[in-house]
C-alpha cells in the first residue's frame, strides 16, 4: 500500500446522470476525507470520516451528494442528478488523526466534467 | 471573507532569488497551520507544517504571527523545480480536522 488510491481518474458524464467515485485509504489511516477543486481554486472540504463514522459535513455537500464508509477502510462519494456545476476535481485524502501536524495523504483525484 | 487569503500572483523570479508569500486568515481559534506544494493537475502535498516559532527547512522557512493571524512562506535560492502554486492551509479549531485551503500563490522560476 503505497499512498491513496482513487478510481476512476476521470470520468465525462451527461448532465442529469449519478456517478460514484472511490478512495481507498492508506491501510493504516483512520481518518478520510473527500474535498473538491476548481480550477484557480484552492480545495474545498466536502466531508470527512473517522472509521466508518461521518464526522462532519460542509455546507457544500447538498441533498444531490452523498458519502460512505460502510466498513471504515474504502469510501465512496455519489453525485446524483449531475449538473455543470458539479465539474471539478473530487479529491480524497487520509490520516491517522493522532496528529494533525503531519498533514494528510492526498490521492490523484477523479477529475469529473459533467456535459 | 474568505477564511485563508492569499495573493494569488503569479510570481515570476529567476533562479537563485529570494521570493516570499504572505496569507492570513480569519478565525483566530485556528490551531494549526501548513504549507503545501500543488505542480500542475496533481493533488497537493504537504511541504511543511508552521509552527509559532517559525521553522526552517532547507531552503524553506515557515512563519507564524497568531496575534496579526498571518503565514509565511519565505523560499530562498529558488530553483526551476520550485515552479508550483503553494497552498496556506489551516485547520479552524479544536473541535474539527478539516483543512481550509487558501486559493493558492502561483510561482514560476525561470532561467
Amino acid at each position: 500500500d503505497t499512498g491513496v488510491s482513487q478510481d476512476p481518474r476521470h470520468k465525462i458524464t451527461k448532465r442529469g446522470q449519478n456517478v460514484t467515485f472511490r478512495c481507498d485509504p492508506i491501510s493504516e489511516h483512520n481518518r478520510l476525507y473527500w474535498y473538491r477543486q476548481t480550477l484557480g481554486q484552492g480545495p474545498e472540504f466536502l466531508t470527512y470520516f473517522q472509521n466508518e463514522a461521518q464526522l462532519e459535513k460542509s455546507r457544500l455537500l447538498s441533498d444531490r451528494f452523498s458519502a460512505e464508509r460502510p466498513k471504515g477502510s474504502f469510501s465512496t462519494l455519489e453525485i446524483q442528478r449531475t449538473e455543470q456545476g458539479d465539474s471539478a476535481m473530487y479529491l480524497c485524502a487520509s490520516s491517522t488523526g493522532t496528529d494533525s501536524n503531519y498533514g494528510y495523504t492526498f490521492g490523484s483525484g477523479t477529475r469529473l466534467t459533467v456535459v | 471573507r474568505k477564511e485563508v487569503e492569499q495573493d494569488p500572483g503569479p510570481f515570476n523570479v529567476p533562479e537563485g532569488a529570494t521570493v516570499a508569500f504572505n496569507c492570513t486568515y480569519s478565525n483566530s481559534a485556528s490551531q494549526s497551520f501548513f504549507w503545501y506544494r500543488q505542480d500542475c493537475r496533481k493533488e497537493p502535498k504537504l511541504l511543511m507544517s508552521v509552527y509559532s516559532s517559525g521553522n526552517e527547512d532547507g531552503r524553506f522557512t515557515a512563519q507564524l504571527n497568531r496575534a496579526s493571524q498571518y503565514i509565511s512562506l519565505l523560499i530562498r535560492d529558488s530553483k526551476l523545480s520550485d515552479s508550483a502554486t503553494y497552498l496556506c492551509v489551516v485547520i479552524p479549531s479544536m473541535n474539527t480536522d478539516k483543512l481550509i485551503f487558501g486559493t493558492g500563490t502561483r510561482l514560476q522560476v525561470f532561467p
